[in-house]
């Protein structure tokens, strides 16, 4: 059974970089083709796709993020990474990190319980 | 990208059937057969109910069915259940963006 676990701090403060990680057991990174994702969900709010990444290191990214995100990839331990920089207010949500079983086609069977991120001084 | 437009909330009586409306463009849900289906319930992560249009994974109840109709991908519930009641979310695959999903639906069990 694949599980995956996002960690990272829950509080940011504005203008600096939200760092998290997500560590996926039960199933290597680099088998079955799926594509690793991070998806958000503000207070209250809807989902949010964030972007992500192959094994491979080959990234998607909402376009509306892209100039403050990067995803990257760590298949020696088995993770995958956010970094978003200069974030503000609007940044607070709950982080989910998923398996794409689509390729990236966007059908996520596995999901991390979520990490609520807050972004405050 | 703009999300897909779902209805706020639905509801029904047990036993019931409803269905779940996610409108998009033919740059999304009517370009594509890449329509996911997700039930979230209070403080849990999603789930995923259905994916491309109309294909259920693995221990999902055969209660759940989706289509596609032009730019309108659907859900339905059928025979409803309490434990049914939640929110729920459709995803599309785009041209524009890989992924965008709909504001979500409310789903209450009257």
């Amino acid at each position: 059974q694949v599980q995956l676990q996002e960690s990272g701090p829950g509080l940011v403060k504005p203008s600096q970089t939200l760092s998290l990680t997500c560590t996926v057991s039960g199933g290597s990174i680099i088998s079955g083709g799926y594509y690793w994702s991070w998806i958000r969900q503000h207070p209250g709010k809807g989902l949010e796709w964030i972007g992500y990444i192959y094994y491979s290191g080959t990234t998607y990214y909402n376009p509306s993020l892209t100039s403050r995100l990067t995803i990257s990839v760590d298949t020696s331990k088995n993770q995958f990474s956010l970094n978003l920089n200069s974030v503000t207010a609007a940044d607070t949500a709950v982080y989910h990190c998923a398996r794409d079983r689509t390729s990236g086609y966007g059908a996520f069977d596995y999901w991390g319980r979520g990490i609520l991120v807050t972004v405050s001084s | 990208q703009s999300a897909l437009t779902q209805p706020a909330s639905v509801s029904g009586s047990p036993g019931q059937s409803i269905t779940i409306s996610c409108t998009g463009t033919s740059s999304d849900v009517g370009g594509y057969n890449s329509v996911s289906w997700y039930q979230q319930h209070p403080g849990r992560a999603p789930k995923l109910m259905i994916y491309d249009v109309s294909n259920r994974p693995s221990g999902v109840s055969n209660r759940f069915s989706g289509s596609k109709s032009g730019n309108t991908a659907s859900l339905t519930i059928s025979g409803l259940q309490a434990e049914d009641e939640a929110d729920y979310y459709c995803s599309s695959y785009t041209s524009n963006s890989p992924v965008v999903f709909g504001g979500g639906t409310k789903l209450t069990v009257l």
